[in-house]
């Protein structure tokens, strides 16, 4: 059964500062990736996914996470924060044994302090 | 159209009471899906729609019971609901369920049961 890890419950970070939140997965077979973000009282919004390919996958506001198989992990990384990246971030897998179930991990609040 | 709404943003009900939640989408996805969120904890999946077919009930108490009148909106009909049920509800959407894009997800209802 696949399974998702995200060790670092809370995240404080000085705005500018770079950040790194963890994602490990356990799975038996190959995965999709991904990471949402929710913004307080809203729902949560996709940010970036990796499916294949290149193991290296960016968002448009300047996210980017790795896929490390090795590792089996999916950390998200960004080089600088803004306040408004204030919020929760989700890491969540699925494989193609359970396609029609995306299992969540636990979530990192990440809080920018200015 | 890209979103997921949901209707109503809060509802408070007593136990005794009936009520409806709604989430409607207009971007053609066939698949949608019921989440339940706590408080700082991850949605967990309720209830599997496929082409206006439930095709996954995470064994979900009878008190909550799902509809997809067609292919644009999904219902979630509540009853007799237990003050542990407050949390917030989010709908979610996607091409259907091998879609491996991620999901559209809606701002949620926000439901207290008094």
């Amino acid at each position: 059964a696949q399974s998702v890890t995200q060790l670092d419950s809370q995240v404080p970070v000085f705005e500018e500062a770079p950040v790194e939140l963890r994602c490990n997965y356990s799975s038996s077979v190959s995965v999709y990736l991904f990471w949402y973000v929710q913004y307080p009282n809203q729902g949560l919004q996709l940010l970036l996914k990796y499916l294949s390919g290149s193991t290296l996958v960016e968002s448009i506001n300047g996210f980017e996470a790795e896929f490390n198989k090795s590792q089996t992990s999916f950390h998200l990384r960004k080089p600088s924060v803004h306040i408004s990246d204030t919020a929760e971030y989700f890491c969540a897998v699925s494989d193609l044994a359970s396609y029609d179930k995306v299992i969540f991990g636990p979530g990192t609040s990440l809080s920018v302090i200015p | 159209d890209t979103e997921v709404t949901q209707t109503p943003k809060h509802l408070v009900m007593g136990m005794t009471n009936k009520k409806s939640l709604k989430c409607e989408q207009h971007m053609g996805h066939r698949a949608m899906y019921w989440y339940k969120q706590k408080a700082k904890k991850p949605p967990e999946l309720m209830f599997v729609y496929s082409y206006e077919k439930l095709s996954i009930n995470e064994s979900v108490p009878s008190r909550f019971s799902p509809e997809c009148p067609n292919s644009s909106l999904l219902n979630l009909h509540l009853h007799a609901l237990q003050p542990e049920d407050s949390a917030l509800y989010l709908c979610a959407s996607s091409q259907d369920e091998t879609d491996r894009n991620g999901y559209t997800f809606g701002s949620g209802t926000r439901l207290t049961v008094v």
